[in-house]
């Protein structure tokens, strides 16, 4: 399958603070999704981008699908404690119905 | 809309021995999806259903697993001859057959956690 490349892969912030992590992919995609998964719970969608160049807000959160339609970036401002969680980026390829996630971003928010 | 259902939460089970978990999709979905997550990583696809069909399989679904969805709504995964590379988070998730932009969004359920001792 295809392999995304999430980073940072943790981070440790204070509450306040704004927090941007990325994903790349060395192919084009026609989505990106950005899900948030709590500690024993499924993930939850947060924003889906459709075309590339897309900027797309839900909140404090802001995500931007890439010109290249190789990468996805995620942005959080003003973090609050109920941001902790891993956070991940998916896309689906064209003709598949699977997402391919990848491995997360692990974000702690200090008080 | 109660959005997707797993049950049971949490399975402890003893090597060999065999487990299902059962996932109830939105209601007015047609997609089914079971994924498998282990710690530190994101979820991996494992099988997909379109109403009662079963249309695609990854290579991680060995033959000691078995996925059913026979009448088109709730689904089983049947896990045999459980090992203890098996422990995982089992997740379920639900997509309309028509999203948005064509894009496949999936809600996922709160997942069925799998330890075999």
């Amino acid at each position: 399958g295809q392999q995304l490349n999430q980073s940072p892969q943790s981070m440790f912030i204070q509450e306040g603070e704004d927090v941007s992590m990325n994903c790349t992919s060395s192919s084009i995609f026609n989505t990106w999704l950005w899900y948030k998964q709590d500690p024993g719970e499924g993930p939850v969608l947060l924003i889906a981008l459709y075309k590339a160049g897309e900027l797309t807000s839900n909140g404090r959160l802001t995500a931007q699908f890439g010109i290249t339609r190789k990468d996805s970036f995620l942005n959080i401002s003003a973090s609050i404690p109920s941001d902790v969680g891993i956070y991940f980026c998916a896309h689906s390829g064209a003709g598949s119905y699977q997402l391919t996630f990848g491995k997360g971003t692990k974000l702690s928010v200090i008080p | 809309d109660t959005g997707v259902s797993q049950n049971p939460r949490h399975k402890i089970t003893k090597r060999g021995q065999n487990v299902t978990f059962r996932c109830d999709p939105i209601s007015e979905h047609n997609r089914l999806y079971w994924y498998r997550q282990t710690l530190g990583q994101g979820p991996e696809f494992l099988t997909y259903f379109q109403n009662e069909a079963q249309l695609e399989k990854s290579r991680l679904l060995s033959d000691r697993f078995s996925a059913e969805r026979p009448k088109g709504s709730f689904s089983t995964l049947e896990i045999q001859r459980t090992e203890q590379g098996d422990s995982a988070m089992y997740l379920c998730a639900s997509s309309a057959s028509i999203s948005h932009a064509g894009a496949n969004v999936l809600t996922f359920g709160a997942g069925s956690r799998l330890t075999v001792l």
